[in-house]
């Protein structure tokens, strides 16, 4: 099946700095790339998303690339906030509409 | 906005009890995913739901049942609880047969003790 590994861990950014968090995946057939975020106490929620047929999407501060070659996906967020602090994970899905999930990455934005 | 509820935010219950956990979702979503959530290893995929009384296992489904009788809504059943099942759940939902952005709850904390 597919294994989605994300890095790193954790983050800390001051303040205005860029944040960038990476994932790999293996299945060559994943078709569908979503980061979501989640905050204390909430479930996670789609902020981006970007499909294997694109190599970059942007939204704001926001931005996913992908590179299908090599396998691996990217969150870039520029101009950090202290809100922008919280759980990210990435997911790949496959052709049988099943998500997997990297292990997520704590982001601590410090003021 | 879609609205993806869970019956409760914190469970504790004994090992052996069974446990019920239910999800419901407003927006008339085909796709229903039940999720566990622990430290370091993300979100597992128990089991998914394409349809009304369908039901797929996911990665991890053992010790897990699910039903979903109606659309809007989608079981989650631990027959005989144990303490390795101590973990914080997540339903999901998305639309249509390639759904897209999956729509989660807030998640139930369940402790087996």
């Amino acid at each position: 099946g597919e294994n989605v590994e994300q890095h790193p861990s954790t983050l800390s950014v001051q303040e205005g700095d860029s944040a960038v968090i990476k994932c790999t995946y293996s299945d060559s057939a994943s078709n569908y790339f979503p980061w979501y975020k989640q905050e204390l106490g909430k479930g996670p929620q789609l902020i981006i998303d970007i499909r294997s047929n694109v190599g970059e999407k942007k939204d704001q501060r926001i931005a996913v690339t992908l590179n299908k070659t090599a396998k691996h996906f990217s969150l870039h967020i520029t101009e950090t906030q202290p809100e922008d602090s919280a759980v990210y994970f990435c997911a790949a899905r496959n052709n049988f509409n099943k998500f997997y999930f990297g292990s997520g990455t704590k982001l601590n934005v410090k003021p | 906005d879609v609205k993806v509820t869970q019956s409760s935010r914190y469970l504790v219950k004994r090992t052996g009890e069974k446990v019920f956990l239910e999800c419901v979702q407003d927006m008339d979503h085909e796709n229903m995913f039940w999720y566990r959530q622990d430290p370091g290893l993300g979100l597992r995929l128990i089991y998914f739901s394409y349809d009304v009384k369908m039901k797929e296992k996911g990665d991890i489904p053992e010790g897990y049942s699910v039903s979903r009788e109606k659309k809007e809504r989608f079981s989650l059943i631990l027959e005989s609880a144990s303490t390795n099942q101590t973990s914080m759940y997540l339903c999901a939902s998305s639309l249509g047969q390639a759904g897209d952005e999956q729509y989660f709850g807030p998640g139930t904390r369940l402790t087996v003790t």
